[in-house]
């Protein structure tokens, strides 16, 4: 059974930094590309970037609203996705969740981490 | 970047009836790369429908997805009372990937 556990989220200052993990079980992680996804208190859902899996060049893509503040990144050994959030806005307050695609079933995804930034 | 429209923006209908729910893109989804999600409150999304019209796993038959290119479509065929919750589309066949704002699904 597919699992994506998020884990990392709590509150932090404008300005400031958090790392959130995302652990993954039920299939061959280095195989395959991941996204994280953000959903805002109340609003609809917003895709943030995404990890190619290494043979496919391990490179990631991003949100223009993230773009060079957020960065993706994986560890295969671990089976581990992250995300590094730097110079943090209020309006980055949001669920945070992993995903991924499989290609006979669709996209899985984690039950999400809530980030909070304020002040 | 592709953009998502749906609509209505909220739907009020009855137990038992049907429901059609909108999703139009600004341009062709590639491959029609197009899913449907289900979210309650204080849930996760749920997966309905990808690939425009594969039931994900576990999902009522009364579910279902049709469309192309760049208008798609999710119908219940007979409204549960569990229906009743918000549903967004998803096209992923080109990066930025993209969500629709939503369609509320109320009791009438």
């Amino acid at each position: 059974e597919v699992q994506l556990v998020e884990s990392g989220g709590g509150l932090v200052k404008p300005g400031g930094s958090l790392r959130l993990s995302c652990a993954a079980s039920g299939f061959i992680f280095s195989n395959v590309w991941m996204s994280w996804v953000r959903q805002a208190p109340g609003k609809g859902l917003e895709w943030v970037g995404r990890i190619r899996s290494k043979i496919d060049g391990g490179t990631s893509d991003y949100a223009a609203p993230v773009k060079g503040r957020f960065t993706i990144s994986r560890d295969d050994s671990k089976n581990t996705l992250f995300l590094q959030m730097n110079s943090l806005k209020t309006e980055d307050t949001a669920v945070y969740y992993c995903t991924t695609f499989f290609y006979g079933s669709g996209w899985s995804w984690g039950q999400g981490t809530l980030v909070t930034v304020s002040s | 970047e592709i953009v998502l429209t749906q609509s209505p923006g909220t739907l009020s209908l009855s137990p038992g009836e049907r429901a059609t729910l909108s999703c139009r893109a600004s341009q062709s989804v590639s491959s029609n790369f197009l899913a449907w999600y289900q979210q309650k409150p204080g849930q996760a999304p749920r997966l309905l429908i990808y690939g425009a019209s594969s039931r994900a796993t576990g999902i009522p038959d009364r579910f279902s997805g049709s469309g192309s290119g760049a208008d798609f479509t999710l119908t219940i065929s007979r409204l549960e009372p569990e229906d009743f919750a918000v549903y967004f589309c998803q096209q992923y066949g080109s990066s930025p990937y993209s969500f629709g704002q939503g369609t509320k699904l109320e009791i009438k």
